[in-house]
């Protein structure tokens, strides 16, 4: 079993919708979450964080976590054709001495 | 500030050349990681090092591997010989604050024959 599972896609979403995008773990003790966005041929940059359960927004971006089930999950609001790119999740193991990213969910937003 | 800093941004070898991957972190920057993406695998952290010190290279495939830093704004990563199976987009980052947030630079892609 990987450390962070996402599904791969790709997502396809009408401009305007909201885009979900989907991540597990498997430490239980993990404490820190990340999602980044990596456009085609371009570095990951960092766009949300979260550590605590519940949700944590951040302009169209929107990070939820829930511990108990062992995912965290980014909802992008009023998606655009920018937000077209590959969305890695990342997670910092429970030691705090790992850190995992999973192999990231392509999403096209359709004008 | 410029940002995290790699060199060379493309690399094609033959297997069994010794490769040299160049990383500057952000000035200020405690942390500093070597990632290394492909398709199949996706991002796999290698090693990284605070304060010049590394602390976890668990994600270093084999001997054949090698990180180096020397001091606070270099670093590099060495594979003697390499083979096909070296060739992805080698990244580095750094950051302020461990394996929270961290900034990539833009990457080496290396092509081994």
């Amino acid at each position: 079993q990987k450390e962070v599972e996402q599904n791969s896609g790709p997502l396809s979403v009408p401009e305007g919708a909201i885009a979900s995008l989907n991540c597990t773990y498997s430490d239980r003790g993990s404490q820190s979450f990340f999602w980044y966005r990596q456009y085609s041929g371009k570095s990951p940059e960092l766009i949300m964080f979260i550590y605590s359960n519940g949700d944590k927004e951040d302009g169209r971006f929107t990070a939820q976590l829930n511990k108990a089930s062992q995912y965290v999950s980014l909802l992008i609001r009023d998606s655009q054709p920018s937000d077209s790119a590959t969305y890695l999740c990342a997670v910092n193991s429970g030691t705090g001495n790992q850190f995992y990213f999973g192999t990231g969910t392509s999403l096209t937003v359709i004008p | 500030d410029a940002g995290v800093i790699q060199s060379p941004r493309h690399e094609v070898t033959e297997m069994g050349q010794e490769v040299t991957l160049r990383c500057k972190p952000i000035s200020g920057h405690d942390y500093l990681f070597w990632y290394r993406q492909t398709m199949m695998r996706g991002l796999e952290l290698l090693i990284y090092f605070n304060n010049n010190v590394p602390i976890d290279d668990s994600g270093m495939p084999e001997d054949r591997f090698s990180a180096k830093m020397p001091n606070a704004s270099f670093s590099t990563l060495k594979i003697q010989p390499s083979e096909p199976r070296d060739s992805a987009v080698y990244f580095c980052a750094s950051s302020l604050a461990g394996l929270s947030e961290q900034f990539f630079g833009p990457g080496t892609r290396l092509t081994v024959l």
